[in-house]
């Protein structure tokens, strides 16, 4: 079964510096990947996606995503966090639907992250 | 408009009792979800449910039944309520799968149930 690793919890960056938030993921081949956003009592927001092609997915609110296959990763990136960052991230992974089990995305177990003034 | 709408926001109630929480979306798409977020927002899927095809999620207590009147609606109704019932609860819609992959959610804002 297909599993995705948010390896760090909780990251603290400091507004205007860089973030890279970190994605592994579990599966035989290359799934559906995608980031989304949970800020404080909202619903998920899709952030990026990537089905094929260009390996480096541009998003909303000038987010990036890397997708590396020998690695098994999709790195989040930003170049420069605003306080309005501070949120929930979840990366998931779709893949085919194995006709047993529910399918949907699986996601993983996300990353809280704080702006420091 | 709200593509995906969920109510109620928020719901509080005793052990034992029966709830339901409504889903609606104006997406057009095929597919719909329930997911559950528990106090640690970890999100696990409980059910999904594409053109009256039901998938349930093994580890999902059969006290939980989705309802699905029509394409655009898929309510989650709860018998027996627990207190480790106790979590948010995400609507989510997506397309009709490409090659058999689940694409894009589109989610609902949650439903933050509580029971006493």
């Amino acid at each position: 079964a297909q599993s995705v690793t948010q390896p760090d919890i909780h990251i603290t960056v400091s507004e205007g510096a860089s973030l890279e938030l970190r994605c592994n993921y579990s599966y035989g081949a290359t799934p559906y990947l995608f980031w989304y956003v949970q800020s404080p009592g909202q619903g998920l927001q899709l952030l990026l996606k990537y089905f094929s092609g260009d390996t480096l997915v541009q998003g909303i609110k000038g987010f990036e995503a890397e997708f590396k296959r020998s690695q098994s990763s999709f790195n989040l990136r930003k170049p420069s966090v605003h306080w309005s960052d501070a949120a929930e991230y979840f990366c998931a992974v779709g893949v085919k639907y194995s006709g047993g089990g529910a399918d949907g995305l699986t996601f993983g177990k996300g990353t809280h992250l704080i702006i420091q003034p | 408009d709200t593509a995906v709408s969920q109510t109620p926001k928020y719901l509080v109630t005793q052990m034992g009792n029966d709830k339901s929480i409504k889903c609606e979306q104006n997406l057009g798409h095929d597919t719909m979800y329930w997911y559950k977020q528990d106090s640690k927002k970890f999100l696990k899927i409980m059910f999904s449910y594409n053109n009256k095809e039901l998938i349930i999620n093994e580890t999902v207590p059969n006290r939980f039944s989705p309802k699905s009147p029509d394409k655009a609606h898929l309510n989650l109704h709860i018998n027996s309520l627990e207190l480790g019932d106790s979590a948010v609860y995400f609507c989510a819609s997506s397309q009709e799968r490409r090659g058999g992959i689940t694409g894009e959610l589109f989610f609902g804002e949650g439903s933050r149930l509580t029971v006493l």
